[in-house]
């Protein structure tokens, strides 16, 4: 166990540019979840997978995002024309199958909007 | 929809002493409820965690949450802190649709 794996760990760029996310589950798990977390909260849910199927999506999750897991193992977050709001910490969990099982979080990614 | 109320922002304490960390949740189906600690600039890691059985769970760095059903609670409580458990502390509630809702957690102060 590997434990969930998240890159990068910091990302600072420029308003208006586009950034993407890597999140490795750990190996046996089918569920990969992002949540975005901002200072002073807890975690918000923003979508997850089974497999490499999109089962859902937050309202928190403007048409400038996206998220993908082309092959059911790693996954991918875009943001697209990122805004001063979208500053916050992004962490991605995986969980194995079966029914509301625990989930394990990665160490997430800072991303900072100057 | 289920939620979680974490009553205290901050619980200051000091070293060796007892703590109880209180959480409250709402739900209109059975809930699976967890404890996740949070160290400075890491993700969340998960301390306990109730599925069902036996109401007083233990989980690891001597942790341990009492379930109330008829008081909606799930509290958490160490009895002697140590520095190292200064950490943001949050409740969580995985309803049953697999999403888990998160409260806005507790910062513990461990005091010298």
């Amino acid at each position: 166990d590997t434990g969930v794996s998240q890159n990068p760990r910091h990302k600072i760029t420029k308003r208006g540019q586009n950034v993407t996310f890597r999140c490795d589950p750990i190996s046996e798990h089918n569920r990969l979840y992002w949540y975005r977390q901002t200072l002073g909260q807890g975690p918000e849910f923003l979508t997850y997978f089974q497999n490499e199927a999109q089962l859902e999506k937050s309202r928190l999750l403007s048409d400038r995002f996206s998220a993908e897991r082309p092959k059911g193992s790693f996954s991918t977050l875009e943001i697209q024309r990122t805004e001063q709001g979208d500053s916050a910490m992004y962490l991605c969990a995986s969980s194995p199958p079966g029914s509301r099982q625990p989930q394990h979080f990665g160490d997430g990614t800072r991303l900072s909007i100057l | 929809a289920q939620s979680v109320t974490q009553l205290d922002s901050q619980v200051p304490v000091f070293e060796e002493a007892p703590v109880e960390l209180r959480c409250n949740y709402s739900s209109s189906v059975s809930v699976y409820l967890f404890w996740y600690v949070q160290y400075p600039n890491q993700g969340l890691q998960l301390l306990l965690k109730y599925l069902s059985g036996s109401t007083l769970v233990k989980g690891i760095n001597g942790f341990e949450a009492e379930f109330n059903k008829s008081q909606t609670s799930f509290h958490l409580r160490k009895p002697s802190v140590h520095i190292s458990d200064t950490a943001e502390y949050f409740c969580a509630v995985n309803g049953r649709d697999d999403k888990i809702i998160f409260g806005k957690g507790t910062r513990l102060h461990i005091l010298p």
